[in-house]
């Protein structure tokens, strides 16, 4: 079965840089976008962006341009986001969640999503 | 960027009850819209799609309707498994969410 298993709990110091990871399996890694995506406590879910595991190619929110990046390792079938500069406001739960099979240019729903990661930004 | 906004967001019922939740989105969105819902600690999980598809093995009692910019998501007959909040996304340009619709026991 699909499954996105991501990287434990993490805590920050503002402006220190955080880096989670997100391992498919059950499905051709390759295949399907993979979108990350955070909700702070209390609040809907927000896109940040993609990256096609295939090309490597990514397309960031323009809120987090400048100040985020996804990559991926397809030997291992992980992606990872890494974001820079954290604020206080930054704290949320991420997610990674995989991109339904037609999704063009990498804009669709989300089918599959990570048991999610805490990211507390506390000084 | 697309505002999706969604009503109630809280919403009182019953087992048993037919409830419905709507999504407004600021522009046309033809019929690219999905409902999730989530439980608390939990990622959201995918009910509908494409605004009035049902995903596979989300029971039948959920059924979502709209196009253009006005949607709704309804359940049947509420069961107690259903208690949770629901958040309705647009997929025509990027990804939008809705704040969401907390779905509490009357």
């Amino acid at each position: 079965q699909v499954q996105l298993v991501q990287s434990g709990p993490e805590v920050k110091r503002p402006g220190a840089s955080m880096k989670v990871s997100c391992k498919g399996s059950g499905y051709t890694f390759t295949a399907y976008f993979l979108h990350w995506v955070r909700q702070a406590p209390g609040h809907g879910p927000e896109w940040m962006g993609w990256i096609n595991p295939h090309s490597g190619g990514t397309k960031y929110a323009q809120k987090f341009q400048g100040r985020v990046s996804m990559t991926r390792d397809t030997s291992i079938g992980t992606a990872y986001m890494e974001l820079s500069s954290l604020t206080k406001d930054d704290t949320a739960v991420y997610y990674c969640a995989r991109g339904e099979e037609y999704c063009s240019g990498g804009i669709c729903y989300l089918d599959h999503w990570g048991q999610g990661i805490l990211v507390t930004v506390s000084s | 960027d697309i505002q999706m906004t969604q009503s109630p967001s809280t919403l009182s019922a019953s087992v048993g009850d037919r409830v419905t939740i709507t999504c407004r989105a600021s522009q046309r969105i033809s019929g690219w819209l999905a409902w999730y819902q989530q439980k608390p600690g939990k990622a959201p999980k995918l009910l509908i799609y494409k605004a009035s598809s049902l995903e596979s093995g989300v029971p039948s009692r959920f059924s979502g309707s709209g196009s253009g910019t006005e949607f709704t998501l309804t359940i049947s007959s509420l069961q107690v498994d259903d208690f949770a909040t629901y958040y309705c996304q647009q997929y025509d340009t990027n990804l939008t969410f809705g704040q969401g619709t907390k779905l509490e026991i009357k």
